[in-house]
């Protein structure tokens, strides 16, 4: 069956970055791209951007970009997302999405999630 | 990019009533390229309806999806006490994907 393990929650102070990683099994991890999504305590949901595990090609949210770095292990199946410059307003829950569906564009298999919270 | 509005913001409903779900998009969604999600507290969200009107593997058939270009709808036929929960809106039509701000069902 399809997993996404994320890695554990982080705290950071202003200015620091985080890598958050997402290890997938029961498919392919080259098979299909990798996106992430975070969510602001008690507010929605907001797409970062993806990666295409094979080729390492991404696409990032206008938001994001300058400071967002999506890589990949293939050898352990293993996707990474790091933010950068992080600010108090980074604090969030991010999750990683991914599975053999991930192509059509709905999100149906989700990590279990990890808070970043980002305080002085 | 597509802004997703949901309606209404907070639904008050008893167990075994209708709920009825808006998400209203800025333009048009591409072949109904439209998701629903539902979240529980502490808890990733879970695919329920994708295509517009498709459930999910495993979802259970008091839910529905309808809609296409800009007005789409979530039904939840009769409230079971496990759908009470915040639900998102999301169209995977046209880059950057992008979400509804959330319609969240509570116990009146």
């Amino acid at each position: 069956q399809v997993q996404l393990v994320q890695s554990g929650a982080e705290v950071k102070k202003p200015g620091a970055s985080v890598k958050v990683s997402c290890k997938a099994s029961g498919y392919t991890f080259t098979g299909y791209y990798m996106h992430w999504v975070r969510q602001v305590p008690g507010q929605g949901l907001e797409w970062m951007g993806w990666i295409n595990p094979n080729s390492g090609g991404t696409d990032y949210a206008q938001k994001f970009q300058g400071r967002i770095a999506m890589t990949r292990d293939t050898s352990i199946s293993t996707a990474y997302m790091e933010l950068s410059s992080l600010r108090s307003d980074d604090t969030a829950v991010y999750y990683c999405l991914g599975g053999p569906n991930i192509g059509r564009g709905y999100f149906d298999y989700w990590g279990q999630g990890t808070l970043v919270t980002v305080s002085s | 990019e597509i802004v997703l509005t949901q309606s209404p913001g907070t639904l008050s409903l008893s167990p075994g009533e209708r709920a009825t779900l808006s998400c209203r998009a800025s333009q048009s969604v591409s072949s109904s390229s439209l998701a629903w999600y539902q979240q529980k507290p502490g808890q990733a969200p879970r695919l329920l309806i994708y295509g517009a009107s498709s459930r999910a593997t495993g979802i259970p058939d008091r839910f529905s999806g309808s809609g296409s270009g800009t007005d789409f709808t979530l039904t939840i036929s009769g409230l079971e006490p496990e759908d009470f929960a915040v639900y998102y809106c999301q169209q995977y039509g046209t880059s950057p994907r992008t979400f509804g701000q959330g319609t969240k069902v509570e116990i009146k």
